[in-house]
């Protein structure tokens, strides 16, 4: 089955600052590749995603890209704010494949330094 | 409002007693899963199911077992609960990509 690895676990920048995140995965069928916020106490929610056929994709402060050769994808933050703090889940899957389970990475607690 | 719900939100039960987490959601979903987060581990899928009366095994099956009666209703059973079954269960439920999580069941087995 699929594995995702997330890296690091535990990331602090200085508020402004941008923040990088990155997670690998091992099934080369895998086409979509979410990534989830966790805010504490709270469930985890889709900020942005990206599928196979594209290498990039922005949405204001976030993007992500995607290696599909390397296979490894990053979640890209500029202009860090404090409500940015959170848990970020990296996440893989085959779209229409028979699982429609996502395979999550272990989660990368974001630490906004004031 | 489209949204995935749990109950309870909050158990604390003793080793050995059977229950029950619900969980339901108004989107006509035909995906729907169970996960359950641990802290260093991330999100593990327990089960899911593809559409009513089709149900599979995730990754940490062992000690659960499920049912889809229904489209909009996937409960989460244990049927003899163990200390090590002690966490923060999520329900989510998809239509093809995004998925949808409900706000978490935590549940501590003594």
């Amino acid at each position: 089955g699929e594995n995702v690895e997330q890296h690091p676990s535990t990331l602090s920048v200085q508020e402004g600052d941008s923040a990088v995140i990155k997670c690998t995965y091992s099934d080369s069928a895998s086409n979509y590749f979410p990534w989830y916020k966790q805010e504490l106490g709270k469930r985890p929610q889709l900020i942005i995603d990206i599928r196979s056929n594209v290498g990039e994709k922005k949405d204001q402060r976030i993007a992500v890209t995607l290696n599909k050769t390397a296979k490894h994808f990053s979640l890209h933050i500029t202009e860090t704010q404090p409500e940015d703090s959170a848990v970020y889940f990296c996440a893989a899957k085959v779209l229409g494949g028979g699982a429609d389970g996502l395979t999550f990475g272990k989660g990368t607690h974001l630490i906004i330094q004031p | 409002e489209a949204q995935v719900t749990q109950n309870p939100r909050y158990l604390i039960t003793v080793t050995g007693k059977k229950l029950t987490v619900t969980c339901s959601q108004n989107m006509n979903h035909e995906y729907m899963s169970w996960y359950r987060q641990d802290p260093g581990l991330g999100l593990r899928q327990i089960y899911y199911s593809m559409n009513v009366e089709v149900t599979d095994k995730g990754d940490v099956p062992e000690g659960y077992k499920v049912s889809r009666k229904e489209k909009r209703n996937f409960p989460l059973i244990l049927e003899s609960p163990s200390p090590n079954q002690t966490s923060l269960y999520f329900c989510a439920s998809s239509w093809a990509d995004e998925q949808y999580f409900g706000p978490g069941t935590r549940l501590t087995v003594t």
